[in-house]
């Protein structure tokens, strides 16, 4: 049958506004934290990272807060731009000996000029 | 520092077809991963290779395998092709397992007919 695609949270945003995206990850365990972002045909951009150790991470114009009480991360962007519009996915690396990152389902960010 | 290189970035087979796809990772990354991306499920984990090993494996059929050369390049290879294999397969560098840092390629967009 015809696949289903994946229901993808969207936000829209104004130009200039701050934009928050939130990431609910799966497994306690996990060591490492990654936010890319993805735009149409294109593989997914590094955005920021941050290891488990953190509870925050700043890089330019995004910030990254990482909650292991409530397995909860968000991606703060300030300023946001049309350039900004895109697919946003946070990503797990499962500890240990697993090197694998979890992905999560990803959030459209769309950016009114 | 040229990136994460996969070729060929278009390809179009007929089921029962096999293909065969590649990925070099950026110079010094000795780890690959590979990845499936699908609009019904998101990016999923395929199978990740260091050092002319798998040392991980994601939850697909036997008709998807991989290696990994000397130099760290990888394939990845999928036998008799179905329909549902038509995705965006994606690669992913990184120094080692356990580093961080992973760098995707812009992935090789791969029709079943």
């Amino acid at each position: 049958g015809e696949s289903v695609g994946l229901h993808l949270p969207t936000l829209s945003v104004q130009e200039g506004d701050n934009s928050i995206i939130n990431c609910a990850y799966s497994n306690s365990a996990s060591d490492y934290f990654i936010w890319y972002k993805q735009e149409s045909g294109k593989g997914p951009q590094f955005i920021i990272d941050i290891r488990s150790n953190m509870d925050k991470r700043q890089g330019q114009r995004v910030t990254v807060l990482l909650n292991k009480t409530v397995k909860h991360l968000s991606l703060q962007i300030a300023a946001t731009q049309p350039g900004d519009s895109a697919v946003y996915f946070c990503a797990e690396r499962a500890g240990g000996s697993q090197g694998n990152l979890i992905f999560g389902k990803g959030t459209k960010l769309s950016v009114k000029p | 520092k040229a990136g994460v290189t996969q070729t060929p970035r278009y390809l179009i087979k007929t089921r029962g077809q096999q293909v065969t796809l590649s990925c070099s990772p950026i110079s010094g990354h000795r780890s690959v991963s590979w990845y499936q991306q699908t609009p019904g499920q998101g990016l999923q984990f395929l199978f990740e290779y260091f050092s002319e090993t798998q040392r991980n494996k994601g939850n697909f059929p036997g008709r998807f395998s991989g290696r990994q050369f000397s130099n760290s390049r990888s394939e990845m290879n999928v036998s008799t092709l179905e329909l549902g294999d038509s995705a965006l397969y994606l690669c992913a560098s990184s120094l080692e397992p356990g580093s961080y840092g992973y760098t995707f390629g812009s992935g090789t967009r791969l029709t079943v007919v």
